[in-house]
Protein backbone atom coordinates (compact mmCIF):
# COMPACT_ATOMS: atom_id res chain seq x y z
CA UNK A 1 0.00 0.00 0.00
CA UNK A 2 0.81 3.57 -0.04
CA UNK A 3 2.87 5.33 2.73
CA UNK A 4 3.03 9.07 3.52
CA UNK A 5 4.66 10.04 6.88
CA UNK A 6 5.67 12.90 8.40
CA UNK A 7 8.99 14.18 9.62
CA UNK A 8 8.42 15.45 13.04
CA UNK A 9 5.13 15.07 14.85
CA UNK A 10 4.86 18.54 16.46
CA UNK A 11 6.49 22.10 15.57
CA UNK A 12 6.86 24.79 17.70
CA UNK A 13 8.23 28.19 16.24
CA UNK A 14 7.91 31.74 17.21
CA UNK A 15 5.79 34.19 15.27
CA UNK A 16 7.26 35.50 12.28
CA UNK A 17 9.59 32.88 11.78
CA UNK A 18 9.35 30.85 8.80
CA UNK A 19 8.21 27.12 9.40
CA UNK A 20 8.95 23.93 7.46
CA UNK A 21 7.19 20.87 7.52
CA UNK A 22 7.77 18.09 6.05
CA UNK A 23 6.36 14.68 4.62
CA UNK A 24 7.36 11.73 2.95
CA UNK A 25 6.09 9.42 0.47
CA UNK A 26 6.83 6.32 -1.06
CA UNK A 27 5.10 6.06 -4.64
CA UNK A 28 7.03 7.13 -6.89
CA UNK A 29 4.35 6.87 -9.11
CA UNK A 30 2.25 9.19 -7.28
CA UNK A 31 1.59 12.61 -9.73
CA UNK A 32 -0.10 15.10 -7.64
CA UNK A 33 0.48 16.10 -4.22
CA UNK A 34 -1.99 18.88 -2.08
CA UNK A 35 -1.08 20.36 1.30
CA UNK A 36 -4.04 20.93 3.78
CA UNK A 37 -4.85 22.94 7.04
CA UNK A 38 -7.08 21.00 9.57
CA UNK A 39 -7.92 23.32 12.53
CA UNK A 40 -8.91 21.77 15.96
CA UNK A 41 -12.67 19.97 15.38
CA UNK A 42 -12.63 21.25 11.71
CA UNK A 43 -12.59 19.59 8.36
CA UNK A 44 -9.17 20.18 6.04
CA UNK A 45 -9.02 23.03 3.93
CA UNK A 46 -6.51 22.93 0.97
CA UNK A 47 -3.37 25.33 0.79
CA UNK A 48 -1.68 24.72 -2.05
CA UNK A 49 -0.80 21.79 -4.40
CA UNK A 50 1.82 21.07 -7.19
CA UNK A 51 2.13 18.67 -9.73
CA UNK A 52 4.72 16.62 -10.45
CA UNK A 53 6.37 18.12 -13.41
CA UNK A 54 7.06 20.87 -10.69
CA UNK A 55 9.44 21.27 -8.26
CA UNK A 56 8.48 24.41 -6.52
CA UNK A 57 4.92 26.49 -6.50
CA UNK A 58 4.29 29.66 -4.12
CA UNK A 59 1.23 30.85 -3.15
CA UNK A 60 0.52 33.26 -0.63
CA UNK A 61 2.83 33.19 2.32
CA UNK A 62 3.36 29.30 1.31
CA UNK A 63 5.66 27.72 -1.17
CA UNK A 64 5.91 23.96 -1.37
CA UNK A 65 8.68 22.24 -2.73
CA UNK A 66 8.81 18.68 -4.16
CA UNK A 67 11.79 16.36 -4.20
CA UNK A 68 11.19 13.65 -6.81
CA UNK A 69 14.30 11.75 -6.24
CA UNK A 70 14.12 11.19 -2.75
CA UNK A 71 10.19 11.59 -2.63
CA UNK A 72 10.24 14.45 -0.59
CA UNK A 73 7.29 17.16 -0.04
CA UNK A 74 7.74 20.18 2.15
CA UNK A 75 5.79 23.21 2.99
CA UNK A 76 7.12 26.51 3.68
CA UNK A 77 4.97 29.07 5.73
CA UNK A 78 6.77 32.67 5.59
CA UNK A 79 6.16 34.52 8.34
CA UNK A 80 4.01 32.32 10.72
CA UNK A 81 1.12 33.82 12.43
CA UNK A 82 -0.70 33.02 15.48
CA UNK A 83 -3.51 31.59 12.82
CA UNK A 84 -1.46 29.54 11.26
CA UNK A 85 -1.48 27.02 14.56
CA UNK A 86 -2.81 23.76 12.91
CA UNK A 87 -2.34 20.04 11.79
CA UNK A 88 -0.93 20.47 8.40
CA UNK A 89 -0.50 16.81 6.51
CA UNK A 90 -0.05 15.78 2.70
CA UNK A 91 -1.99 13.85 0.30
CA UNK A 92 -0.80 12.45 -2.40
CA UNK A 93 -2.09 10.18 -5.82
CA UNK A 94 -1.37 8.86 -8.80
CA UNK A 95 -4.64 9.09 -10.67
CA UNK A 96 -6.85 11.77 -8.91
CA UNK A 97 -9.09 8.30 -8.11
CA UNK A 98 -7.64 7.68 -4.66
CA UNK A 99 -5.62 9.67 -2.41
CA UNK A 100 -3.30 8.97 0.36
CA UNK A 101 -3.11 11.09 3.30
CA UNK A 102 -0.15 11.80 5.71
CA UNK A 103 -0.50 11.74 9.63
CA UNK A 104 0.14 15.45 10.24
CA UNK A 105 2.58 17.79 11.49
CA UNK A 106 0.52 19.75 14.57
CA UNK A 107 1.92 23.57 14.29
CA UNK A 108 2.32 25.86 16.87
CA UNK A 109 3.11 29.93 16.71
CA UNK A 110 4.55 31.37 19.97
CA UNK A 111 3.56 34.64 20.12
CA UNK B 1 -23.07 30.35 0.31
CA UNK B 2 -21.63 27.06 -1.39
CA UNK B 3 -20.11 24.21 0.19
CA UNK B 4 -20.44 20.71 2.47
CA UNK B 5 -22.60 20.23 5.19
CA UNK B 6 -22.30 17.53 8.18
CA UNK B 7 -24.82 16.88 10.61
CA UNK B 8 -24.64 16.93 13.65
CA UNK B 9 -21.07 17.98 14.83
CA UNK B 10 -21.17 15.41 17.80
CA UNK B 11 -23.22 12.44 17.46
CA UNK B 12 -23.42 9.81 20.46
CA UNK B 13 -24.25 6.35 20.67
CA UNK B 14 -24.44 3.07 22.35
CA UNK B 15 -22.55 0.39 21.25
CA UNK B 16 -25.11 -1.70 18.85
CA UNK B 17 -27.21 0.91 17.40
CA UNK B 18 -26.57 2.19 13.89
CA UNK B 19 -26.19 5.91 13.18
CA UNK B 20 -26.60 7.86 10.33
CA UNK B 21 -24.47 10.63 9.34
CA UNK B 22 -25.38 13.38 7.00
CA UNK B 23 -23.62 15.12 4.25
CA UNK B 24 -24.90 17.79 1.62
CA UNK B 25 -23.10 20.08 -0.59
CA UNK B 26 -24.69 22.51 -2.98
CA UNK B 27 -21.54 22.44 -5.40
CA UNK B 28 -23.45 20.67 -7.87
CA UNK B 29 -20.51 17.90 -7.34
CA UNK B 30 -20.37 14.94 -8.96
CA UNK B 31 -18.18 12.80 -6.51
CA UNK B 32 -18.46 12.36 -2.90
CA UNK B 33 -16.63 10.63 -0.34
CA UNK B 34 -16.54 9.41 3.38
CA UNK B 35 -13.38 9.53 5.41
CA UNK B 36 -12.51 8.16 8.46
CA UNK B 37 -9.68 10.17 10.69
CA UNK B 38 -8.47 8.81 14.00
CA UNK B 39 -5.63 10.37 16.20
CA UNK B 40 -2.45 9.67 15.03
CA UNK B 41 -3.31 8.41 11.36
CA UNK B 42 -3.61 9.83 7.98
CA UNK B 43 -7.21 9.92 6.86
CA UNK B 44 -9.02 6.86 5.13
CA UNK B 45 -11.57 5.83 2.53
CA UNK B 46 -14.11 4.36 3.79
CA UNK B 47 -17.01 4.79 0.99
CA UNK B 48 -16.88 7.10 -2.74
CA UNK B 49 -19.93 7.81 -5.11
CA UNK B 50 -19.10 8.67 -9.04
CA UNK B 51 -22.24 9.90 -8.96
CA UNK B 52 -25.72 9.47 -8.34
CA UNK B 53 -26.98 5.81 -7.94
CA UNK B 54 -23.22 4.94 -7.61
CA UNK B 55 -20.98 4.11 -4.84
CA UNK B 56 -17.99 1.63 -4.02
CA UNK B 57 -16.15 0.73 -0.98
CA UNK B 58 -13.29 2.22 -0.52
CA UNK B 59 -10.05 0.68 2.25
CA UNK B 60 -11.97 0.19 5.32
CA UNK B 61 -16.07 -0.23 4.22
CA UNK B 62 -16.43 -2.86 6.66
CA UNK B 63 -19.30 -2.24 8.98
CA UNK B 64 -20.50 0.76 7.20
CA UNK B 65 -23.25 1.55 4.50
CA UNK B 66 -23.86 4.38 2.26
CA UNK B 67 -26.53 5.37 -0.18
CA UNK B 68 -26.67 8.40 -3.31
CA UNK B 69 -30.34 8.92 -3.71
CA UNK B 70 -29.43 12.53 -5.28
CA UNK B 71 -26.75 14.39 -6.63
CA UNK B 72 -26.22 16.07 -3.29
CA UNK B 73 -26.65 13.99 -0.13
CA UNK B 74 -24.36 10.77 0.75
CA UNK B 75 -25.39 9.84 4.13
CA UNK B 76 -23.02 7.57 5.64
CA UNK B 77 -24.52 4.60 8.58
CA UNK B 78 -22.16 3.30 10.55
CA UNK B 79 -23.80 -0.12 11.71
CA UNK B 80 -22.89 -2.16 14.73
CA UNK B 81 -21.14 -4.29 12.28
CA UNK B 82 -18.21 -1.57 12.77
CA UNK B 83 -15.79 -2.80 15.46
CA UNK B 84 -14.12 0.46 16.77
CA UNK B 85 -16.82 3.14 15.41
CA UNK B 86 -15.47 6.35 17.41
CA UNK B 87 -13.96 8.73 15.24
CA UNK B 88 -14.12 12.03 13.34
CA UNK B 89 -15.60 11.34 10.08
CA UNK B 90 -15.13 13.69 7.91
CA UNK B 91 -17.33 13.93 4.15
CA UNK B 92 -16.08 15.62 0.43
CA UNK B 93 -16.61 16.33 -2.85
CA UNK B 94 -14.92 17.01 -5.90
CA UNK B 95 -16.54 18.21 -9.12
CA UNK B 96 -15.86 14.67 -10.58
CA UNK B 97 -14.33 11.37 -9.95
CA UNK B 98 -10.80 12.06 -11.21
CA UNK B 99 -11.00 15.69 -10.28
CA UNK B 100 -8.00 16.16 -8.12
CA UNK B 101 -9.25 19.16 -5.74
CA UNK B 102 -11.65 17.93 -2.86
CA UNK B 103 -13.50 20.05 -1.03
CA UNK B 104 -14.29 18.90 2.96
CA UNK B 105 -16.74 19.20 5.10
CA UNK B 106 -16.65 19.81 8.87
CA UNK B 107 -16.47 16.83 10.55
CA UNK B 108 -19.10 14.84 12.63
CA UNK B 109 -17.51 13.52 15.33
CA UNK B 110 -18.76 10.29 16.37
CA UNK B 111 -18.62 8.78 19.93
CA UNK B 112 -20.10 5.25 20.87
CA UNK B 113 -20.53 4.23 24.27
Amino acid sequence: GESVGLHLPTLSVQEGDNSIINCAYSNSASDYFIWYKQESGKGPQFIIDIRSNMDKRQGQRVTVLLNKTVKHLSLQIAATQPGDSAVYFCAETETGNQFYFGTGTSLTVIP
Amino acid sequence: DGGITQSPKYLFRKEGQNVTLSCEQNLNHDAMYWYRQDPGQGLRLIYYSQIVNDFQKGDIAEGYSVSREKKESFPLTVTSAQKNPTAFYLCASSIAYNNYEQYFGPGTRLTVT
